[in-house]
């Protein structure tokens, strides 16, 4: 069973579009952490959230940290083909498993020219 | 250059030969850890290391063993592979977890992944 789940788990979008990922759990996280994965290799740290209701901006990508911090949303604006990949959200320091970083299944992003 | 080096790359082996993917950190990194990757799953963590001679059991640690004898490496040691073991293999480190601004908001930076295939 996947401590968090992650929606959709494939999108594809025309370039230009915005999309919105999803990333929920019942799990309370001290911190929530995104990835982006290329194929072939590890994943890349894109931003971490750490106080509820959190918002950070990265460039055209918003994330926010829901106020309970059991949940957040990676926003894209005006996605390019650069934006394909596979995205996935990470929850740290539950109060069971400080030590643990428990990822998504990931939402596989596709976007064409 | 900063890095994390996992060896192999690629890995076709028999059920129950033992094998060791070696992983190594250069950023005197004190927080290790390993995950296994399988489609429609995610990364899944296998164990995890704090320190030197610190390890402890992931979310899926049956079937593999770990040592930590120095910081920088964290082999990965599977005593009887099975094909269930099938799958992508990450080796990641960060900074000493939960020391900065609060736990789990270290960078994790990872290796480039060894796919292990157990016929």
């Amino acid at each position: 069973t996947q401590l968090l789940e992650q929606s959709p788990q494939f999108l594809s979008i025309q370039e230009g579009e915005n999309l919105t990922v999803y990333c929920n759990s019942s799990s309370v996280f001290s911190s929530l952490q995104w990835y982006r994965q290329e194929p072939g290799e590890g994943p890349v740290l894109l931003v971490t959230v750490v106080t509820g209701g959190e918002v950070k901006k990265l460039k055209r990508l918003t994330f926010q940290f829901g106020d309970a911090r059991k949940d957040s949303s990676l926003h894209i604006t005006a996605a390019q083909p650069g934006d394909t990949g596979l995205y996935l959200c990470a929850g740290a320091g539950t109060t069971d498993s400080w030590g643990k970083l428990q990822f998504g299944a990931g939402t596989q992003v596709v976007v064409t020219p | 250059e900063a890095q994390v080096t996992q060896n192999p790359r690629y890995l076709i082996t028999v059920t129950g030969k033992k094998l060791t993917v070696t992983c190594s950190q250069n950023m005197n990194h004190e927080y290790m850890s390993w995950y296994r990757q399988d489609p429609g799953l995610g990364l899944r963590q296998i164990y995890y290391s704090m320190n030197v001679e610190v390890t402890d059991k992931g979310d899926v640690p049956e079937g593999y063993k770990v040592s930590r004898k120095e910081k920088r490496n964290f082999p990965l040691i599977l005593e009887s592979p099975s094909p269930n073991q099938t799958s992508l293999y990450f080796c990641a480190s960060s900074q000493p977890w939960g020391t900065t601004t609060g736990v789990g908001t270290d960078t994790q930076y990872f290796g480039p992944g060894t796919r292990l295939t157990v016929l």
